[in-house]
């Protein structure tokens, strides 16, 4: 079965260091795979992509993510944390059964204390 | 902003009630979802509308009823709704539904509260 597995419930970092939000997937082929963010009382917004090419994609915010086959692994970066990127974070595959479906992972929460 | 609008941003409504959840995007896109978001649970996918064609209807009951009268609109008419059903009512476009690479752009809500 395709799955999205964000191991987190929560990541806590310092203002001014490096974050990671941990995500790993499982589908058949080759994934598509899509990170977004959601702020308190609002829609989701779309961060990046990976569909192929370099496996370092760059996004919105300064936010990037690094695709690793071998690992079945598309964990979400940021060199220097701020307080603003406190919010809730989804890891996504595309369904590759149905092109309009994408599978959500159940989110991380991130707080950056200052 | 994304372009995707929704109104009202909250709603509460009794159980014998009917309400209607109303989308708008402003991005050109052929395709238009509505999500369900509840507590501690995964983003559940209602709803899909591509060309103003119902393409998804994920086993969502009937006291939930979509209607896209053109690419651009979406509305969810809620009827007899029970305790359960609150929850974040989201809606999303995307420019297709053919293309694997295609995101989904996400409008702002509807917090619906069934008492």
């Amino acid at each position: 079965a395709q799955s999205v597995a964000q191991p987190e419930d929560q990541v806590n970092v310092a203002e001014g260091n490096p974050l990671t939000v941990k995500c790993t997937y499982s589908v058949s082929g080759n994934p598509y795979l899509f990170w977004y963010v959601q702020y308190p009382n609002r829609g989701l917004q779309f961060l990046l992509k990976y569909i192929t090419g370099d496996n370092l994609v760059k996004g919105s915010y300064g936010f990037e993510a690094e695709f690793n086959k071998s690992q079945t692994s598309f964990h979400l970066k940021k060199p220097s944390a701020l307080v603003s990127d406190s919010a809730l974070y989804f890891c996504a595959v595309r369904d590759m059964d149905s092109s309009y479906k994408l599978i959500f992972g159940s989110g991380t929460r991130l707080l950056v204390r200052p | 902003e994304t372009g995707v609008t929704q109104t009202p941003r909250h709603l509460v409504m009794g159980m014998t009630n009917k309400k209607s959840l109303k989308c708008e995007q402003h991005l050109g896109h052929n395709a238009m979802y509505w999500y369900k978001q509840s507590a501690k649970k995964p983003l559940e996918l209602m709803f899909v509308y591509s060309l103003e064609e119902r393409v998804e209807n994920n086993s969502v009951p009937s006291r939930f009823s979509p209607e896209c009268p053109n690419s651009s609109h979406l509305f969810l008419h809620l009827h007899t709704l029970q305790p359960e059903d609150s929850a974040l009512y989201l809606c999303a476009s995307s420019q297709g539904v053919s293309g694997r690479t295609y995101e989904q752009y996400f409008g702002p809500g509807t917090r619906l509260t069934v008492t």
